[in-house]
């Protein structure tokens, strides 16, 4: 069965430091993958989306970057952090022609 | 592309009552509809989900219905308990498609 791992749990950094959250999946191959941010209470924002190794698609031009280096490896960056970057990511797993998604537990990044 | 709206925000009712959320979508092409439920600091996870070659489908206490002529469709949860207590998205796609669109969400509080 395909399963999604997210990390870490949670994370407190302060302004201007870098940032690299991590998402794998297993139990498939040629995903596609996305990050979410979800502010306090709020809903669920795209950032980005890949169809495959080294293609990344952006949503919302922001202070973050993503990239693809291996088939089931997606990672969430930036190289300074600002106070708004704060909220709840989460990574999603999609098949192609498999409709629904599977997401991770989640990374709670708290900007001090 | 596809716009879908989800209604009510928040919800609040009594233990044992019936809750109902719904939402509408914009584009005709879409033909799969998933809800999906996340409890506090987790990931969402897939409650259940309709195809639009059906117009109702039921899992225990909880049923979604579709309309494709009026472009909506509903979750409805039975006999609700305070476990039920989560916000819940409701998703869009189409064969084309790589991504889901969400609604907005909705808290459901359920008071014992």
């Amino acid at each position: 069965s395909q399963t999604i791992h997210q990390w870490p749990a949670t994370l407190v950094q302060p302004v201007g430091s870098p940032l690299s959250l991590e998402c794998t999946v297993e139990g498939t191959s040629n995903p596609n993958l996305y990050w979410y941010r979800q502010a306090a209470g709020r809903g669920l924002q795209l950032l980005f989306y890949s169809v495959g190794i080294g293609q990344i698609s952006s949503e919302v031009p922001q202070n973050l970057s993503a990239s693809r280096p291996q088939d089931r490896q997606f990672i969430l960056s930036s190289k300074k952090l600002l106070l708004s970057d704060s909220g709840f990511y989460l990574c999603a797993l999609g098949g192609k022609g498999r409709y629904g998604y599977t997401f991770g537990s989640g990374t709670r990044l708290t900007v001090v | 592309g596809e716009n879908v709206e989800q209604h009510p925000s928040t919800l609040s009712v009594q233990e044992g009552d019936s809750a109902v959320i719904k939402c509408t979508y914009s584009d005709s092409a879409s033909n799969y509809f998933p809800w999906y439920k996340q409890e506090l600091g987790k990931g969402p996870q897939l409650i259940i989900d309709i195809r639009s070659n059906v117009g109702e489908k039921k899992d225990q206490r909880i049923a979604v219905t579709l309309n494709k002529t009026a472009k909506h469709f509903s979750l409805h949860i039975t006999e609700t308990q305070p476990e039920d207590s989560a916000v819940y998205f409701c998703a869009a796609i189409n064969n084309a498609g790589n991504m889901l669109t969400f609604g907005g969400g909705t808290r459901l509080m359920v008071k014992p």
